[in-house]
């Protein structure tokens, strides 16, 4: 069974630092996703990594995929406090379900 | 735009009760999900279904029932509820995986649960 493995577990950072959010992976996937969550509210799809070397960045947010170390990583730029949320990656098995990480509780510190 | 979304938002069962949570979506996906949340432990695949008619198990499918009579609609029954199936129910869906398209989910707003 695939196992996911998100750390840290929780975060607390202050704004307008940099941080890295590593998510690992038990056997061969080259499909991962990363998703954020508010407190109370859904997931919110965030970046889809379709092959190995994969970067994709959106604002203060950048993702990356490496499959051969089976390793994920979410950098995070010069935190603020719009950040704080909960932050899961999932990673997709040969039969296309996701299996998701326990997930990362990110916040941000004025 | 819905997107997707299940109902109820909200339910409180006593032990051995039964209930059904509706997903609906409108963006014509084929690939529908129900996972649950817990605290401490991501979300977990209950069911799937890759299309009208057709459901498969997840990682913890114990105790629970789907249903696809519908493209657009799963239902998650819970035929005698239990205490550890308090949960947060997330139903998403998505279109079918290939070499150019993703598997990106698309979740609803969540379903809680809590059975006493």
């Amino acid at each position: 069974e695939l196992k996911v493995e998100q750390n840290p577990l929780f975060l607390s950072m202050q704004e307008g630092k940099n941080y890295t959010i590593y998510c690992n992976y038990s056997t061969t996937s080259d499909r991962l996703y990363w998703y954020r969550q508010d407190p109370g509210k859904s997931l919110e799809s965030l970046f889809v990594l379709l092959s190995n070397g994969a970067v994709k960045q959106e604002g203060r947010l950048m993702a990356s995929l490496d499959t051969k170390a089976r390793l994920s990583t979410l950098h995070i730029t010069a935190a603020v406090h719009d950040l704080s949320a909960t932050y899961f990656c999932a990673v997709e098995n040969l039969a296309n379900n996701l299996f998701f990480g326990t997930g990362t509780r990110l916040t941000v510190i004025p | 735009n819905a997107g997707v979304t299940q109902t109820p938002k909200f339910r409180v069962l006593k032990t051995g009760q039964s209930m059904t949570l509706l997903c609906a979506q409108d963006m014509n996906h084929e690939y529908m999900y129900w996972y649950r949340q817990d605290p401490g432990m991501g979300l977990r695949l209950i069911h799937y279904s890759v299309g009208e008619g057709t459901t498969a198990k997840g990682e913890v499918p114990d105790g629970y029932n789907v249903s696809r009579l519908k493209k657009q609609n799963f239902l998650l029954g819970l035929e005698s509820a239990a205490p550890s199936q308090t949960s947060v129910y997330f139903c998403a869906s998505s279109y079918p995986r290939g070499r150019v398209r993703s598997g990106e989910l698309f979740f609803g707003e969540g379903s809680r649960l809590t059975v006493l």
